[in-house]
C-alpha cells in the first residue's frame, strides 16, 4: 500500500530537549516536504526536498533542521524545541516533474512542548 | 509574493444541497497547480481535486468540481449533493512550478464546512 509514515503520532516533550520526527514513503517519490498546521493559519511549509541531498527552506524554517540522505526518508529535527513549536506536523511526498502532482500526506504528528 | 486566501472560516450547508468554498490566489508564475484537500476530524489530509494553470476545462472528480477563473485568480471548490460525511476542514493550496525552479507549496487558512441533516 502506497503510504507516507510519520512517527511518533503524539509527542510531549520539554523545552530544549532535542527530538526527531521521522517520515518515510514507499512510493519512490523525489519530492518530500514538512508542514506545520496551526489554527487559523492553515499549513505552512517548513522545509522541502527535491531529491537526495537537496533541501530548501519553506516559509517557516527557523528552529528546524532536515536531512535527506535516502530517497525514502526525510526526518524533521528540532534541536532545541520551544513552546511556540507546539503544533500538528505533516510530512508529504509527491513526484517531481510538473505542478500536477498530488501530495500524499502522512497521518500527522501532534507535538506539545512544555 | 504567492498567496492563498480562503475568506470563509466556516460554512453551513443543508444535506443534499450544493456548496461553494471560495479560494483566491496570487502568483506571478505562469505555471502553477491548484489543489483542494479535505481534513476530517480524524486529522488526515485527503486529496480531492487538482487544476493546472494551463488546463482549459474545469476539473471534476465525482461530486467535486473546481470553478477555475484564471483572470480573477479564483479556484472555488463546488461540492454537489452534500453528505454528512463532507463535514470537515477544506484547504486550498497552490504549488508554483517551472517558473521559480522550485516546488514551494502554500496553503490557505481553511474553511470548516458543517453539513446539517
Amino acid at each position: 500500500e502506497a503510504q507516507v509514515t510519520q512517527n511518533p503520532r503524539y509527542l510531549i516533550t520539554v523545552t530544549g530537549k532535542k527530538l526527531t520526527v521521522t517520515c518515510s514513503q514507499n512510493m519512490n517519490h523525489e519530492y518530500m516536504s514538512w508542514y506545520r498546521q496551526d489554527p487559523g493559519l492553515g499549513l505552512r511549509q517548513i522545509y522541502y526536498s527535491m531529491n537526495v541531498e537537496v533541501t530548501d527552506k519553506g516559509d517557516v524554517p527557523e528552529g528546524y533542521k532536515v536531512s535527506r540522505k535516502e530517497k525514502r526518508n526525510f526526518p524533521l529535527i528540532l534541536e532545541s524545541p520551544s513552546p511556540n513549536q507546539t503544533s500538528l506536523y505533516f510530512c508529504a511526498s509527491s513526484l517531481v516533474g510538473g505542478v500536477n502532482t498530488e501530495a500524499f500526506f502522512g497521518q500527522g504528528t501532534r507535538l506539545t512542548v512544555v | 509574493a504567492q498567496k492563498i486566501t480562503q475568506t470563509q472560516p466556516g460554512m453551513f450547508v443543508q444535506e443534499k444541497e450544493a456548496v461553494t468554498l471560495d479560494c483566491t490566489y496570487d502568483t506571478s508564475d505562469p505555471s502553477y497547480g491548484l489543489f483542494w484537500y479535505k481534513q476530517p476530524s480524524s486529522g488526515e489530509m485527503i486529496f480531492l481535486i487538482y487544476q493546472g494553470s494551463y488546463d482549459q476545462q474545469n476539473a471534476t472528480e465525482g461530486r467535486y468540481s473546481l470553478n477555475f477563473q484564471k483572470a480573477r485568480k479564483s479556484a472555488n471548490l463546488v461540492i454537489s449533493a452534500s453528505q454528512l460525511g463532507d463535514s470537515a476542514m477544506y484547504f486550498c493550496a497552490m504549488r508554483e512550478g517551472l517558473g521559480t525552479g522550485g516546488f514551494k507549496t502554500i496553503f490557505g487558512a481553511g474553511t470548516r464546512l458543517f453539513v446539517k441533516a
